[in-house]
C-alpha cells in the first residue's frame, strides 16, 4: 500500500540555522502530497502541500518541491525560528485515505 | 468559528469504563475521520465516514464504535476501556473528492486511562 517515510528525529537546531526534514513515499498512483505541523498541546496543522510532480508548496518561509522522479517531498526553511519548535509530518493522500510519517521532533534554541 | 470541534479536549477514566468522544464539523464535508496519535506521536487512521456511510475500517479492536448521525458529526465510542486505549484522538474532516486538499483536523480528546 501506499506509505510515507521521513527521517527520524529529533533534530535540535539553532535559531537560524537551515533545517531540511526528507520525506519520501511510495505509491501506486499520483498522490498529493502534504506536510502537516503540530505545535506542543495542539492538532495538526496543513503547513503546505503539492498536487503534480514539479510543483513546489510555501507557507511561513517553509517549502516543500514534488519530486516524482525520486518520489520524495523534502522539507526546507532557510533560518528557523524559536517559534518553529514542533513535530512535522509528512503526509499523502491516495483514494480516500491520508497516510502519515513517523513524523519528525524540531526543537530550536535561541 | 471552530471548524472541527471536539469534546471532551482531557479525558480520564478507569479501566473497563465506557466512554465516548464527540466530533462536529461546520465545513461542509462530506467525510469525517477518527484517528489516533499515540505516545510517540505516530498517527494511524482508524475510521473514516462519507456521508454517513463507513469507508475506511482499519484494524481497530471491535470496543470502538464509531457513529456518524449526520455528514456533519461523526462520534466514537469505547467500550471496557484498556491502558493501551490511552492516546490522544483526532478527528478530522475533508471533501472526498477534493484529493487535492489536505484534511482538517480537530485539536484532539487526550484519553487516559487508568
Amino acid at each position: 500500500g501506499d506509505s510515507v517515510t521521513q527521517m527520524e528525529g529529533p533534530v535540535t537546531l539553532s535559531e537560524e540555522a537551515f533545517l531540511t526534514i526528507n520525506c519520501t513515499y511510495t505509491a501506486t498512483g499520483y498522490p498529493s502530497l502534504f506536510w502537516y505541523v503540530q505545535y506542543p498541546g495542539e492538532g495538526l496543522q496543513l503547513l503546505l502541500k503539492a498536487t503534480k510532480a514539479d510543483d513546489k508548496g510555501s507557507n511561513k518561509g517553509f517549502e516543500a518541491t514534488y519530486r516524482k522522479e525520486t518520489t520524495s517531498f523534502h522539507l526546507e526553511k532557510g533560518s528557523v525560528q524559536v517559534s518553529d519548535s514542533a513535530v512535522y509530518f509528512c503526509a499523502l493522500r491516495s483514494d480516500y485515505k491520508l497516510s502519515f510519517g513517523a513524523g519528525t521532533t524540531v526543537t530550536v534554541r535561541a | 468559528d471552530t471548524a472541527v470541534s471536539q469534546t471532551p479536549k482531557y479525558l480520564v477514566t478507569q479501566m473497563g469504563n465506557d466512554k465516548s468522544i464527540k466530533c462536529e464539523q461546520n465545513l461542509g464535508h462530506d467525510t469525517m475521520y477518527w484517528y489516533k496519535q499515540d505516545s510517540k506521536k505516530f498517527l494511524k487512521i482508524m475510521f473514516s465516514y462519507n456521508n454517513k456511510e463507513l469507508i475506511i475500517n482499519e484494524t481497530v479492536p471491535n470496543r470502538f464504535s464509531p457513529k456518524s448521525p449526520d455528514k456533519a458529526h461523526l462520534n466514537l465510542h469505547i467500550n471496557s476501556l484498556e491502558l493501551g486505549d490511552s492516546a490522544v484522538y483526532f478527528c478530522a474532516s475533508s471533501q472526498v473528492a477534493a484529493a487535492n486538499y489536505g484534511y482538517t483536523f480537530g485539536s484532539g480528546t487526550r484519553l487516559t486511562v487508568v
